[in-house]
Formats: C-alpha cells, sequence, structure tokens
C-alpha cells in the first residue's frame, strides 16, 4: 500500500466555521507534512511532523492547527480562516525526515468564503 | 525565500523531442534533491530522486552540478503524455515549476 488518503476532497467553509481535514497512511512512514498550494503556485511547506512531534512550523498563522494523533493519521484543524485561504491542501508522508523521499496524498480543496 | 528556482516555461515541443529543465538551488549543502510531474488539479507525483550520481529512468535522465549548484532533468523521446508541469524540490522547498506542452 503505497497511497496517501485525504478527506474530505472539497471542503466549502465560512469565516467562522471550525472544519478538519484528515491524512491517513499506512507505509510505516514516520514523518507526515502538510503542504499548502494556490493556483499556478508550487507546494509551500506548512508542517513537519516526525515521530509524531511537530518538528518544523512554517510560520503559519495559528488559524491553523496540526495535530498528529498516531504514526499514521495527520490532521489539520482550521478555524476563523480567511477567504486568501482557499487552496489545495497537500499531505505528504516520507519514511524518515532524512530520506524525504515523499508521497503526496490527492489534497483537499478549500474554499473559504 | 528563494531557496529553489526554475523557468517556468512554457515549453512547446512536438512529439519525439528531447527537452531539458534546470533547477538551480541556493544551499550549498544540500544533498538530495527530487523531481515531481504535476498534473492540472492533481498532487504531485514523484519523478526521480537526484543525488550525486545522478539518476536514468527509461527516458528520464536527472543530474547534479554541484560546482553550478543546479539540478536538471532530461526527457528523451517527448510523449504526449509527459505534457505537465515539472517541479523540482530542495528539502521541502519546491521550485515554481517548469510548464511542458507536447505537441502531436
Amino acid at each position: 500500500d503505497t497511497e496517501v488518503t485525504q478527506t474530505p476532497k472539497h471542503l466549502v467553509m465560512g469565516m467562522t466555521n471550525k472544519k478538519s481535514l484528515k491524512c491517513e497512511q499506512h507505509m510505516g512512514h514516520r514523518a507526515m507534512y502538510w503542504y499548502k498550494q494556490k493556483a499556478k503556485k508550487p507546494p509551500e511547506l506548512m508542517f513537519v511532523y516526525s515521530y509524531e512531534k511537530l518538528s518544523i512550523n512554517e510560520s503559519v498563522p495559528s488559524r491553523f492547527s496540526p495535530e498528529c494523533p498516531n504514526s499514521s493519521l495527520l490532521n489539520l484543524h482550521l478555524h476563523a480562516l480567511q477567504p486568501e485561504d482557499s487552496a489545495l491542501y497537500l499531505c505528504a508522508s516520507s519514511q524518515e525526515r532524512v530520506t524525504q523521499t515523499q508521497y503526496f496524498g490527492p489534497g483537499t480543496r478549500l474554499l473559504v468564503l | 525565500r528563494k531557496e529553489v528556482e526554475q523557468d517556468p516555461g512554457p515549453f512547446n515541443v512536438p512529439e519525439g523531442a528531447t527537452v531539458a529543465f534546470n533547477c538551480t538551488y541556493s544551499n550549498s549543502a544540500s544533498q538530495s534533491f527530487f523531481w515531481y510531474r504535476q498534473d492540472c488539479r492533481k498532487e504531485p507525483k514523484l519523478l526521480m530522486s537526484v543525488y550525486s550520481s545522478g539518476n536514468e529512468d527509461g527516458r528520464f535522465t536527472a543530474q547534479l552540478n554541484r560546482a553550478s549548484q543546479y539540478i536538471s532533468l532530461l526527457i528523451r523521446d517527448s510523449k504526449l503524455s509527459d505534457s505537465a508541469t515539472y517541479l523540482c524540490e530542495d528539502k521541502f522547498y519546491f521550485g515554481s515549476g517548469t510548464k511542458l506542452n507536447v505537441k502531436p
């Protein structure tokens, strides 16, 4: 199983809503990542988890809150988002941070109204 | 912060052509790099990793030039299905991507 799954595929939310994005992998990978990708731009790193601990936070606003409940799951909790947060949110995993070969999930396309 | 830079293209080439993309990086300590392809509205998919010895997989060849701090991707005998955006990555930082259009 070389798949990273993400739910939901699409999400529309208002600026006062609270929602969560979910990412799951069963490859035994110990590093997981959140990226944000705007149209016609490359993915931008948001967070890195290594062995279920947050190791990198790329100065992401606190309205984005990551959580790694176990080695297979990664969540991104969203609260009080702005319309400019609308983007494709990609989750990725790799065996460890050092190896870096990342496998991406299909992403959640988020629209904030 | 521009860790990695790429020519955005687009590169418009006929089927069967050979095309090469370069990607320059700023961190001289970087050890490994990756090329991904990304189709419209899809996630990036790993194409090749690039270490000091380069890498070849069928029609695709990736090279690393440490002296000039760039990596390259060469695609031989281009197919219509190669049309995509090609992204290079250096330790979680992606270049802006190079768009390739292969025409019949």
